[in-house]
């Protein structure tokens, strides 16, 4: 069974709305949670590592005030885009980690944001 | 610090006959290997992983990958394909206990039939 749940799966909603992806660890406590963001046709970046209780640590070039990461608990986690415009139209993913533990290397299956 | 280069943005190859998808890595540690696979429209699946076991990793569907640190790779291999392989794969690197992964550029496989 699926081990990493988000929600919504597809998204479409028009330019400066905000937009909030859920990830849930269904079958572990996530310590970690990373978030990444694949354009069409390209790889996976990795834009943020959240971990439980503390802020967010961005990647270089990714905007914090934008892409707002809550781990409010060891469970979920969120990615709320701010103010959407259509570039940020992507295929977002997460992955719970148990950290140290390469084993809990699950992505989940992704939430598909079309902005227009 | 470390990378990834995946050699061949597609690959096609006919029904029955071998896969070999090459990808390369830089690693300042012993870093840790995954090939990943994506089909349209679906989320990462784990393929199989490198964690300094043994060099020769067998995964899922027939597919396995050799880690020969003296040319720093972790090619992909399969000794024949089938239609449902069609797909894009991914060559990830991670370093330490930290778990961030690095994605190659990925390698788009057809299969004709």
């Amino acid at each position: 069974g699926a081990v990493v749940s988000q929600h919504p799966s597809w998204v479409i909603c028009k330019s400066g709305t905000s937009v909030k992806i859920e990830c849930r660890s269904l079958d572990f406590q996530a310590t970690t949670m990373f978030w990444y963001r694949q354009f069409p046709k390209k790889s996976l970046m990795l834009m943020a590592t959240s971990n439980e209780g503390s802020k967010a640590t961005y990647e270089q070039g990714v905007e914090k005030d934008k892409f707002l990461i809550n781990h409010a608990s060891l469970t979920l986690s969120t990615l709320t885009v701010t103010s959407a415009h259509p570039e940020d139209s992507s295929f977002y993913i997460c992955t719970p980690i148990l950290a140290g533990v390469l084993e809990t290397q699950y992505f989940g299956p992704g939430t598909r944001l079309l902005v227009l | 610090a470390q990378s990834v280069t995946q050699l061949d943005s597609h690959v096609s190859v006919s029904e029955g006959t071998p896969v070999l998808l090459r990808c390369n890595y830089s690693s300042s540690y012993s870093p840790s290997l995954f090939w990943y696979v994506q089909h349209p429209n679906k989320g990462l699946q784990l393929l199989l992983k490198y964690t300094s076991a043994a060099t020769l990793v067998k995964g899922i569907n027939g597919f396995e990958a050799e880690f020969k640190k003296s040319e720093t790779s972790f090619h992909l291999t399969k000794p024949s394909a089938h239609m449902s392989d069609a797909a894009e794969y991914f060559c990830v690197v991670s370093e330490g206990n930290f778990n961030k992964f690095y994605f190659g550029s990925g390698t788009k496989l057809n299969v004709k039939p």
